[in-house]
């Protein structure tokens, strides 16, 4: 079974850019969840959906924003980057929403703004 | 709001010592504990997830255990081995399901020295 898939692996953007960052979770997984990850802060939750909605959310401004698909893949976007945007995002998924259901990740796309 | 802290920040120990990482959490309602490992610029790897009603959980050399009413959880690890190096991380999903998935911990730095 192919675990979760995170596209592209690196991007390098300048500040004030915006960018889209994919994640596609494992087949029959209906959750996708979002974190940042950064040395100073380390992991901190973005936001979940279950179902093609968004179900929590983390205390990140609105420039973060995500949408999920009918075949469960999720976007994650970021608008008007910031230099301390810079960080890996990662991207997990699990069979059901809360927080009983293992969450599997990916491998993460590492952000550099400049 | 949940809390998680590990400690030490970083070990260092000789290959094929036992070990044991720790976890702290302040809030005692929690669905479950997880355990993950992270290798340098990857994802997270679940290694272990002990649901609130049990007390410990082993897979292979590893054996996790969880207190609640302590708020405390330990991974140990038997016969260390270098592919054991790696960041060891704790992460527990709040019962209320606030608008946080899961708080993980700060990690601990492992290294084995062959």
């Amino acid at each position: 079974k192919a675990g979760v898939t995170q596209t592209p692996r690196y991007l390098i953007k300048t500040r004030g850019q915006q960018v889209t960052l994919s994640c596609s979770p494992i087949s029959g997984h209906r959750s996708v969840s979002w974190y940042q990850q950064t040395p100073g802060q380390g992991l901190q939750f973005l936001f979940e959906y279950f179902s093609e909605t968004q179900r929590n959310k983390g205390n990140f401004p609105g420039r973060f924003s995500g949408r999920q698909f009918s075949n469960s893949r999720s976007e994650m976007n970021v608008s008007t980057l910031e230099l301390g945007d810079s960080a890996l995002y990662l991207c997990a998924s699990s069979l059901g929403a809360g927080g009983n259901s293992p969450l599997h990740f990916g491998n993460g796309t590492r952000l550099t703004v400049t | 709001k949940q809390e998680v802290t590990q400690i030490p920040a970083a070990l260092s120990v000789p290959e094929g010592e036992n070990l044991v990482l720790n976890c702290s959490f302040t809030d005692s309602a929690i669905y479950n504990l997880q355990w993950f490992r992270q290798d340098p610029g990857k994802g997270l790897t679940s290694l272990l997830l002990i649901q609130s009603s049990q007390r410990e959980q082993t897979s292979g050399r590893l054996n996790a255990s969880l207190d609640k009413s302590s708020g405390r959880s330990t991974l140990y690890i038997a016969a260390s081995q270098p592919g054991d190096s790696a960041t060891y991380l704790c992460a527990v999903p709040p019962l209320n399901f606030g608008n946080e998935k899961l708080t993980f911990g700060t990690g601990t730095r492992l290294t084995i020295i062959p």
